[in-house]
């Protein structure tokens, strides 16, 4: 069955550093997600995007952030200059159609944390 | 404010016992609601999914949610649970035209032989 895959699973990094979270979405889908959780909190959306344009952001996803379909297969995330306060488990995900009434393949996530 | 409410943090059940995970959620429609499970190492997997006519609706797994719109709730059942069923539950909801999930806390739930 075809699934949502994530590199690295575990991420450490200093403060102030970038990183790049890395997805591979479902072969056929064309939306894609990342979702956060922070240790004991809930799983919240961060950003959707579509044939290469950001279609929908939260209010946490900020100019820290930003997301890139490099190639035909991956999905990054990437963090300019990470905070303490961006550690938290990382969650891709993946639909063939947008809207959240279509189920929404998520990957295994990336435990990022920030020293 | 949409939002989703899951009161219990952790529930431990007996293996064969039957289980409730509740769920609350805050929107002024019906709102598209979904219930995912994560096993350790495991990506979000969706249980099941009710966007509107009979209120139960039947998942994988042998679970089964039921829609209550009086009392806001999206509770998840299952009448029997096995040790394999030891993993976080979440509750979501996604408001219509738009493409985020709003998710629980979460429930984690831990099996006893």
């Amino acid at each position: 069955e075809p699934e949502v895959t994530q590199t690295p699973s575990h991420q450490v990094t200093q403060m102030g550093q970038e990183v790049i979270l890395r997805c591979v979405p479902i072969s056929n889908h064309l939306y894609f997600y990342w979702y956060r959780q922070i240790l004991g909190q809930k799983v919240e959306f961060l950003v959707s995007f579509y044939n290469n344009e950001i279609s929908e952001k939260s209010e946490i996803f900020d100019d820290q952030f930003s997301v890139e379909r490099p190639d035909g297969s991956n999905f990054t995330l990437k963090i300019r200059s990470t905070k303490l306060e961006d550690s938290a488990m990382y969650f891709c995900a993946s639909s063939e159609q947008t809207g959240s009434i279509y189920e929404q393949y998520f990957g295994p996530g990336t435990r990022l944390t920030v020293t | 404010a949409q939002s989703v409410t899951q009161p219990d943090i952790h529930i431990t059940v007996s293996e064969g016992a039957s289980l409730e995970l509740r769920c609350n959620y805050s929107y002024g429609a019906t709102p598209y609601l979904f219930w995912y499970v994560q096993s350790p190492g495991q990506g979000l997997q969706l249980l099941l999914k009710y966007f509107s006519g009979d209120t139960l609706v039947q998942g994988i797994k042998g679970f089964e949610a039921e829609f209550k719109r009086s009392q806001s709730s999206f509770n998840l059942r299952k009448p029997s649970v096995h040790w394999s069923d030891a993993a976080e539950y979440f509750c979501a909801v996604g408001p219509h035209n738009t493409d985020k999930l709003i998710f629980g806390t979460g429930t984690r739930l831990q099996v006893f032989p």
